[in-house]
Parts: C-alpha cells; structure tokens; sequence
C-alpha cells in the first residue's frame, strides 16, 4: 500500500511567519509531487509541482524535495490570514498510473 | 472559463435514486480523474479515463458505480441505487497527455443522500 502521511495540525503560525509543511512517502522511486492548498467547502487548488531534488521557488512559497529521505515539504513565506488553510500533499507513485495519492492534509492557522 | 467544469455544484437525492454527476476537462486536456472526498476525511482516487477508454478503475467501488467518457460530451460518474454513504465531495480533474503532470480540479459536486 503506498502512502502519503502529514501531520494533520492544526499548524498555527503568527502573521509574518514562515509557515513549514511537511509531509512523507512511501515509495523511493517516485516521480511527480504536487502541493495542493484547499480552503473549507472548496475544491483543490494547485499550488506547486517538483520532480527533482532540491529547491523549487514561486513566489511566497518554495517546496523542497528529498528523494533519499522521501519527504517533500512546503515553505510559505511572510504567511497571510488568507493563506489559513487545509494543505495536500499529493504523489504520482511510479508504476501506479496517473493518478494522485493525497495525504489527510495539514490544516494550516495564520494568526493576526 | 477554460478551467475544469463540473455540474451540478449541489445534488440531493433520495436512497435508492441514481446520480449523475459530469465534468468537461480543461480546454486541452484528455485526462479525467474522478476523485471522492467523505467527510472529515482526505481525497481518495476513484477512477481515470480518456477518451472512450477507462484506464484505471481501481478506485471504483465493485458495484452501483460506474464511470464514462465518451467521444463526444462530458464525462459522467454515475451512482445507481444511491445510499447515505455516498454522500460527500466528488471532484473531477484533467491533465495533458503526458505522464507526471499536474492535474487541475473542478469546483466538485456535493452530494447529499436523505
């Protein structure tokens, strides 16, 4: 069974702040990993894609990616009340087609 | 709107009754994933299809669900015989051709069983 594992929070961070997700896998050979921001009621919002080792940056937010440890982890710089939400990690598992494996989320609170 | 488009964005039905849920894929893309999100719990895959072909159903539950994508229209997750179950989020998604890539999702539709 392959899997993808968060800490469901909730992950409170002051206004400002660097908020830091994290999230595991289990398959070493993996591919493809996605964040995926998702706010109460609504659906799933692509935030980043990373397919290498390393660092990828887009704006505020930069996701990290360690084959050999199998985690992936979301930076979000200068956290924002807008940026409370729900945070889903999602994998494409080589092998197992196209589709995406989610972890539950890490419900994320940015505090004024 | 060029993105993926799902209807309707509500839908009660009586147990017992079918459901008919559609999504029509991002402008460009020929890949849709059915996904299911319960209540309080993560989004689980259910099935992905391209065009007039299933690819992988090994999300479906073996009975009253089923899932199509025809050469031309929408594609269409049906539930038949609907139980209090089924109720939660369905969500569509699309991606490009090629493996690996991201795919975007639609509002969802929310389906509530009485």
């Amino acid at each position: 069974q392959k899997e993808v594992e968060q800490n469901s929070g909730p992950l409170s961070v002051p206004e400002g702040a660097i908020a830091s997700l994290n999230c595991t896998y289990s398959d070493r050979v993996s591919q493809s990993f996605f964040w995926y921001r998702q706010y109460s009621g609504k659906s799933p919002e692509l935030i980043m894609s990373i397919y290498s080792n390393g660092d990828k940056e887009d704006g505020r937010f930069t996701a990290q990616l360690n084959k050999a440890s199998q985690y992936v982890s979301l930076l979000i710089r200068d956290s924002q009340p807008s940026d409370s939400a729900t945070y889903l990690c999602a994998v494409i598992f080589t092998g197992g087609g196209n589709k995406l494996t989610f972890g539950t989320g890490t419900q994320l609170k940015v505090e004024l | 709107n060029a993105g993926v488009m799902q209807n309707p964005r509500h839908l009660v039905r009586r147990r017992g009754q079918e459901a008919r849920l559609r999504c029509s894929p991002m402008k460009g893309h020929s890949h849709v994933y059915w996904y299911r999100q319960l209540p309080e719990e993560g989004l689980k895959f259910m099935v992905y299809l391209q065009k007039e072909n299933i690819i992988d159903e090994s999300g479906m539950p073996k009975e009253r669900f089923s899932a199509e994508f025809p050469k031309e229209g929408p594609s269409i997750l049906r539930i038949q015989q609907v139980v209090r179950g089924d109720s939660a989020a369905y969500f569509c998604a699309s991606s490009p051709g090629l493996a690996g890539q991201p795919q975007h999702f639609g509002d969802g539709t929310r389906l509530s069983i009485l």
